[in-house]
């Protein structure tokens, strides 16, 4: 059983189109995360959430927002999507306490 | 202001050579340092960690790291690489928030 899974694995769309991306961790941990690669491969937190928790990256616009629907779970919902969106999108999870984090295979979207 | 700096973009090592893929580190407190390793096309995976005692941590594949407290320094090492050892690599270390802090990454190519 994979650990953290996304789906898509792959997202091709169009400016202005909603998209989200789905996460589920199977591993029990508290904590869930989501990250975005850019093409040069430099890693950005964006945001983490457990349940009591929801912690913003600042940089990130608002047009990007997190829906988690139980502990296992933390979809990436994306309104309006401009073509610098595209990238590398990875899911994470973590225990409190424990600090390193398991990695989703990520989600490619290209925004065209 | 915590960081971590990966001071190479890339590094190249011939087969069987030993290799040190450097990162250094700013943070308030103790530190919890980790290594991943991205292979292409994948998410990142979790190599080794320190947190606390003996200052060489071995981990995954052969790899080790020394935690050296008076350079603030964390570099990751393997005695004698691997062509599959080519990846992306980053240091990351724990704020006090229970964030990672994630380094730009450095890309390891071993050559035939």
């Amino acid at each position: 059983d994979t650990a953290v899974s996304q789906t898509p694995k792959y997202l091709v769309t169009q400016m202005g189109n909603d998209k989200s991306i789905k996460c589920e961790q199977n591993l029990g941990h508290d904590t869930m995360y989501w990250y975005k690669q850019d093409s040069k491969k430099f890693l950005k937190i964006m945001f983490s959430y457990n349940n009591k928790e929801l912690i913003i990256n600042e940089t990130v616009p608002n047009r990007f927002s997190p829906k988690s629907p139980d502990k296992a779970h933390l979809n990436l919902h994306i309104n309006s999507l401009e073509l610098g969106d595209s990238a590398v999108y990875f899911c994470a999870s973590s225990q409190t306490g424990e600090g390193f984090q398991y990695f989703g295979a990520g989600t490619r979207l290209s925004v065209l | 202001a915590q960081s971590v700096a990966q001071p190479e973009d890339q590094v190249n090592v011939a087969e069987g050579n030993p290799l040190t893929v450097k990162c250094t580190y700013s943070v308030s407190g103790n530190p919890y340092l980790f290594w991943y390793v991205q292979y292409p096309n994948r998410g990142l995976q979790f190599l080794l960690k320190y947190i606390t005692g003996d200052n060489l941590v071995k981990g995954s594949y052969g790899f080790e790291a020394e935690f050296n407290k008076s350079q603030t320094s964390f570099h990751l090492k393997k005695p004698s690489a691997l062509v599959s050892d080519s990846a992306l690599y980053f240091c990351a270390v724990r704020d006090s928030n229970y964030q990672l802090i994630w380094g730009a990454g450095t890309k390891l190519i071993i050559k035939p």
